[in-house]
């Protein structure tokens, strides 16, 4: 069946990195993604990779994905007060269509001074 | 270019009572999705539509709720009667293709609806 997995809650200190964790089951999907929502603000898409990718960097962002053990990875590096937000991983499959999403509960990121 | 709107963007009703949702997606886009998130949960798909018609409503919980996309511009998402379990946060995404990769068609979300049913 599907689903996704992540821890509920991290906190960092400005300027470290972060490690947002995401497991899921169905092995069947084509892209995995990570999601940032902000405080009263709707879902902001901040990377995806293709399920055949090991890893996607993109600035502060590198996403690392372990197909054998079902695992993603978010890393954000030099973590800022801006970076604090709920961050989803997600799923999907191309017999649902790309866009019918698999989430988890999202990650709620924490940065302190 | 405007974004997917929603609106309201909070609401409280009583338990049996019915709301209505509404959600206006980008000009153009013909895919429009609605997804739930439930008391801290994980995100649920509802249902998608391309233009008026329903594509896939297999999220949908049961039927109380009733969306309609007439015209296939904006659409209504109405719950009735209300329950307690139908609070949560109702997001309505859009897109211009249905089948595309994230890279060539990638959902469009709005800042969401906050349903409380007390």
């Amino acid at each position: 069946g599907e689903d996704v997995e992540q821890s509920l809650f991290l906190s960092v200190r400005e300027g470290d990195s972060s490690v947002i964790n995401c497991t899921y089951t169905d092995s069947s999907s084509t892209y995995l993604y990570w999601y940032k929502q902000e405080p009263g603000a709707g879902l902001q898409l901040l990377t995806y990779i293709f399920s055949n990718m090991d890893m996607k960097q993109d600035q502060r962002l590198t996403v690392l994905l372990n197909k054998k053990d079902k695992h993603l990875s978010l890393r954000i590096a030099d973590t800022q007060t801006g970076d604090s937000a709920i961050y989803f991983c997600a799923e999907s499959f191309p017999s649902g269509g790309y866009n019918k999403l698999i989430f988890g509960a999202g990650t709620r990121l924490a940065v302190h001074p | 270019e405007a974004g997917v709107t929603q609106f309201p963007s909070h609401s409280v009703i009583e338990k049996g009572q019915t709301v209505t949702l509404r959600c206006d997606p980008i000009s153009g886009h013909d895919n429009l999705y609605w997804y739930r998130r439930v008391m801290g949960k994980e995100i649920k798909f509802l249902l998608h539509f391309v233009k008026e018609s329903k594509q896939d409503e297999s999220g949908m919980p049961n039927n109380r709720f009733l969306a309609e996309r007439t015209g296939g511009t904006y659409s209504t998402l109405k719950v009735q009667p209300a329950e307690l379990e139908d609070s949560g946060v109702y997001f309505c995404a859009s897109s211009q293709g249905a089948t595309g990769a994230p890279y060539n068609s990638p959902l469009h979300f709005g800042n969401g609806t906050r349903l409380t049913v007390t």
